[in-house]
Parts: C-alpha cells; structure tokens; sequence
C-alpha cells in the first residue's frame, strides 16, 4: 500500500534563508509524486511533480524536488524563502491503477521577516 | 484558465438538515473528486466519480452520497448533518488516462454543522 509522510507540521524560517520541507513515501511499486501548496483561504494549487524523468523536478515560483528512490524521499526545496511562500504545503503520492491520491498531513511554513 | 468552482464558500447548518454541496468544471475533465480536510489530517477521499452517474467510494464514505448528472457537476450530500461533518470541504477534477494527471482544486467550502 502507497503511504507519504511529512516529517514536520511546522517549519519557521527568516526570510532569504532556504527551506527544506521534508517527506518520504512507501510504495511497492515506482511511484507518481507531487507536491501542492495551500494559501490562506485558496485551494490547492500544484506546483510539482515526479513521474518517473528526471529525479531532479523544477516546479513553480523557484521551488524543486529530489526523487531519492534508496531514501524513499521526495524533499521540497527552494533556495531563498520569500513572504508569499508562507502557506501549507502537501506532499502526495498517487495510488497504483488508480486515479486516486494520498495526501500528507501538511507542513505550515511561517517565513519570518 | 482552468477553473473549478464550488457553491459556497461558508455554510451553516443544523443537525440533521440536509446539506448539497455544488461543484462545477469547466475543463471537460473525465474524473471528480470530493475530499474533506481536517487540521492535521491532510485531504481524505471522500468519494470520487470517473464519469458521468458513475462513483466509487473513497476512503471515508459513510454519511455522505453523491450524484453526477452531468460531466461538469458533481455534487456531495449530507443526507443528516451531523457535528462530526464540521470540515473544509475540497472539490478537484483531472483527466482520466493517467494515475500522474494533476488534480485541479476549486477554492473550498467551510461546513459548520452546529
């Protein structure tokens, strides 16, 4: 069975500094990954995802993610934060022969001034 | 620009009403989807439909139902609110072919069942 974890619900960081969000996933077979984020009040946007090309995803407003298959991770990273980057962020994995999507708890990211 | 819409952004309702919850697409998408949020808890599966009066059941079905008419529309009841059915309530849809086809949200509704 296909399962994501993120590993913190709150992440704070300064603004111009980098952010790490962190997952790992479980699945038996290779997955289709993605992560969205939430702002305040908005529905979920995507702003990437892994299907099994390059390992290395560039996705939306500066943010990438790393395919790491040994380490079952699919870390979201950016290299500078900026106030609108403070929002809830979802990692997912999808579900084998199936349309069907599982969604991390979230991590809230405060970007501090 | 793509878009989906839902009926309400608040709602308010008493125990044991009877609650519709709207959802429309305007990209001719195959698949629908209704999930609840809840802090903490991520997006469960509520129900899902892959195309018009056809539905399966998602992860956490019981006490809600769901009708699909038309391929733009689908719609979640609440057949007898209860508190425990207070939740942000998300809507999304993608194309079928595909496990990795993104799903687009529409914007949520805030249920308070009192």
């Amino acid at each position: 069975a296909q399962s994501v974890t993120q590993l913190d619900s709150h992440v704070s960081v300064s603004e111009g500094t980098p952010v790490l969000l962190r997952c790992n996933y479980s699945s038996s077979y290779s997955p289709s990954l993605f992560w969205y984020v939430q702002h305040p009040n908005k529905g979920l946007q995507l702003l990437l995802k892994y299907t099994s090309a390059a390992t290395l995803v560039k996705g939306i407003n500066g943010f990438e993610a790393e395919f790491k298959k040994s380490e079952t991770s699919f870390h979201l990273t950016k290299p500078s934060a900026h106030m609108s980057d403070a929002a809830e962020y979802f990692c997912v994995v999808s579900v084998s022969g199936s349309y069907k999507l599982i969604f991390g708890s979230g991590t809230r990211l405060l970007v501090r001034p | 620009d793509v878009k989906v819409t839902q009926s309400s952004r608040y709602l308010v309702k008493r125990t044991g009403e009877k609650v519709f919850l709207e959802c429309v697409q305007d990209m001719d998408h195959e698949n629908m989807f209704w999930y609840r949020q809840d802090p903490g808890l991520g997006l469960r599966l509520i129900y899902f439909s892959y195309d018009v009066k056809m539905k399966e059941k998602g992860d956490i079905p019981e006490g809600y139902s769901v009708s699909r008419e038309k391929k733009e529309r689908f719609s979640l009841i609440l057949e007898s609110a209860s508190t425990n059915q207070t939740s942000m309530y998300l809507c999304a849809s993608s194309l079928s072919g595909r496990s990795h086809n993104e799903q687009f949200f529409g914007p949520g509704t805030r249920l308070t069942v009192l």
